[in-house]
């Protein structure tokens, strides 16, 4: 299976903050990669998918990008809705592997 | 408007078999355009992939579940269904329902998550 590492594990940011997330694939992965948001309670939701495309209905403030091993999810000014944890996931090869999330906290 | 949900007991007593369904509205499960996936999570834990089934009904299961899982397809009630034996405390997660893009390849509808606990 494809291993995915998302760094950090947490992280505390105050709203208009700029935050990155990073996700490593222990293997190439072309651009199959896909960011989802989670909130507690409920069910993830998709945020990009091929590692840069975004979801219909995402806000802009939204953005992915990244090729290979090396992925990053970009938030460009966090709003009090954002604060969750987000997930990575390979789609390059079964099974869809996922990272083990950032949790982005309010500061 | 597409909508996942999920059916089936909330509690299952060590090594019985955990089953459970999701009936899909608002679009045919029939289509060639996509698959059909079981997802758990622990509570407090990741994301866990356990399973894909396709119309046709082919299968891929994650090889750490594998001997234990089997995910079956009734296009008749628009409905696809998880079965998981032989179950330990392990297993006790939120089992979701999505489907899965069979080009594009993200889960993009999601039902809404049932918890399963394993205990006697």
């Amino acid at each position: 299976d494809i291993q995915m590492t998302q760094s950090p594990s947490s992280v505390s940011a105050s709203v208009g903050d700029r935050v990155t997330i990073t996700c490593r694939a222990s293997q190439g992965i072309s651009s199959w990669l896909v960011w989802y948001q989670q909130k507690p309670g409920k069910a993830p939701k998709l945020l990009i998918y091929a590692a840069s495309n975004l979801q219909s209905g995402v806000p802009s403030r939204f953005s992915g990008s990244g090729s290979g091993t090396d992925f990053t999810l970009t938030i460009s000014s966090l709003q009090p809705e954002d604060f969750a944890t987000y997930y990575c996931q390979q789609a390059n090869s079964f099974p869809y592997t996922f990272g083990q999330g950032t949790k982005l906290e309010i500061k | 408007h597409l909508q996942l949900q999920e059916s089936g007991p909330g509690l299952v007593k060590p090594s019985e078999t955990l089953s459970l369904t999701c009936t899909v509205s608002g679009d045919s499960i029939s289509s060639s355009s996509y698959y059909w996936g079981w997802i758990r999570q622990p509570p407090g834990k990741e994301l866990e992939w356990i399973g894909i089934i396709y119309y046709s009904g082919g299968t891929y299961y994650s090889p750490s579940l594998k001997s234990r899982v089997t995910i079956s397809i009734d296009t008749s009630k628009n409905q696809f269904s998880l079965r998981l034996s032989s179950v330990t405390a392990a297993d006790t997660a939120v089992y979701y329902c999505a489907r899965l893009g069979y080009n594009s390849r993200e889960f993009d509808y999601w039902g809404q998550g049932t918890l399963v606990t394993v205990s006697s």
